[in-house]
């Protein structure tokens, strides 16, 4: 089955500056998913953009989908030191199965 | 959503021994998923666990090695059997997202971070 490539794999910020965190694939999906990770610990999900959607705001957070493309976009604006983890997207396909993309690393420096 | 609780949340076990991890979740589910994630890595799908039916795995995954149960809709278990250091990783459930609206995000239990020794 298909995997996410994500990019970049790290990221390093200031307090303040916004993060761009971008996310390819290959085959069709039914919706794209955005999840963040915290120190290898469990998972927690930040926002779901649908295959006819084509941006998603939830606070901070800006996603976007160009399906022509392939690719997904996550923006953190004003990002805090506690938005630092691990960022993961995940492909939804018909099957309820989620596929994950291998993350990028963001750190936000005080 | 729903809430999951996983656990142990860690431990460290004998290489050759087996491990039981169990997720409970506080309302009912059909479909419950495990994932390992393994040091450094992205999350990899083990198998699917339907209540009342066989789990159905992933390409590389064995029932002999991975035995999953699924007694009701709101628990499962999943064991890494026989164990060796190669199976050092974080193993995850997690639950479908229900909503009368559609999908909407996944939850997922906190973790279990095993390590063979």
């Amino acid at each position: 089955s298909q995997q996410g490539e994500e990019d970049p794999q790290a990221l390093s910020i200031q307090e303040g500056e916004n993060a761009t965190m971008n996310c390819s694939y290959k085959t069709s999906i039914n919706n794209l998913q955005w999840y963040r990770q915290n120190s290898g610990r469990g998972l927690v999900h930040l926002i779901l953009i649908r295959s006819n959607e084509r941006e998603k705001h939830s606070g901070r957070l800006r996603v976007t989908l160009d399906t022509s493309k392939k690719s997904s976009s996550l923006l953190i604006t004003a990002s805090r030191a506690a938005d630092t983890a691990s960022y993961f997207c995940a492909l939804g396909g018909s099957n309820y199965k989620l596929t994950f993309g291998k993350g990028t690393l963001l750190t936000v420096n005080p | 959503s729903a809430v999951i609780s996983q656990k142990p949340s860690r431990d460290i076990c004998q290489r050759g021994t087996s491990l039981t991890i169990q997720c409970q979740v506080d309302s009912q589910v059909t479909m419950m998923f495990w994932y390992r994630q393994q040091p450094g890595q992205s999350l990899t799908l083990i198998a699917t666990a339907n209540q009342g039916s066989e789990a159905t795995y992933e390409s590389g995954f064995v029932i002999d090695k991975f035995p999953i149960s699924r007694p009701n809709l709101t628990f499962s278990t999943l064991t890494v059997s026989n164990m060796s250091p190669e199976d050092s990783s974080i193993y995850l459930c997690s639950v479908e997202p229900f909503s009368p609206g559609g999908v909407n995000g996944y939850t997922f239990g906190s973790g279990t971070r095993l390590t063979v020794v």
